[in-house]
């Protein structure tokens, strides 16, 4: 069971802004460590956002990153069939000293 | 640019024992933690244990605690996930990838745990 929880799936029609949310992020969570990643099917996973809302450089900017509270956003605006995949979010647990992960979120582009 | 190749993985009988490696290229590799992360087949990731640039600082998710061993050689620019006593449910894709936030990952390779 994943100490971050997603929803298992999310869709969305092309050009469309769809959101993905993580949540669970308590108190052992260090601040600013939240990251997004990015797998295509049958590829590695690609680090989309880190520490909440910085995009890596080549990340188009399309994709967003908020954190509030307790949890976490995705967005993805201009929503295109490329974007088909399972995104998860990760952040740092001090409790753990390791990172935890959400489940998981497939998007399917409609 | 930035690479990292595992290999090690295949199919391995239940309490046996198996020795994964990453190769890394493109960055100065004794400057970074180095972690392993698994996905069991249609499932999410999982962190399984990373290790600091020098190699003296290590740590385990609870699932593989005692059973693992990761460690590192700089001068091969390589990390290792030593495996043993495995299980069913270590059957994955493990990755490596390059401190948190894992900016680089490589492509993955299988281990398989079955009689």
């Amino acid at each position: 069971q994943s100490v971050l929880t997603q929803p298992p799936s999310a869709s969305g029609t092309p050009g469309q802004r769809v959101t993905i949310s993580c949540s669970g992020i308590n108190s052992n969570i260090r601040s600013d460590t939240l990251n997004w990643y990015q797998q295509l099917p049958g590829t590695a996973p690609k680090l989309l956002i880190y520490n909440n809302n910085q995009r890596p450089s080549g990340v188009p900017d399309r994709f967003s990153g908020s954190k509030s509270g307790t949890s976490a956003s995705l967005a993805i605006s201009g929503l295109q069939s490329e974007d088909e995949a399972d995104y998860y979010c990760a952040a740092w647990d001090d409790r753990l000293n390791g990172p935890v992960f959400g489940g998981g979120t497939k998007l399917t582009v409609l | 640019q930035v690479q990292l190749v595992e290999s090690g993985g295949g199919l391995v009988k239940p309490g046996g024992s198996l020795r994964l490696s990453c190769a890394a290229s493109g960055f100065t590799f004794s400057d970074y933690y180095m972690t392993w992360i698994r996905q069991a087949p249609g499932k999410g990731l999982e962190w399984v244990s990373y290790v600091s640039g020098s190699g003296s600082h290590t740590n385990y998710a609870d699932s593989v605690k005692g059973r693992v061993t990761i460690s590192r050689d700089n001068a091969k620019k390589s990390i290792y996930l030593q495996m043993n006593s495995l299980r069913a449910e270590d059957t994955a894709v493990y990755y490596c990838a390059r401190s948190f936030p894992f900016d680089y990952w490589g492509q993955g390779t299988l281990l398989t745990v079955s009689s």
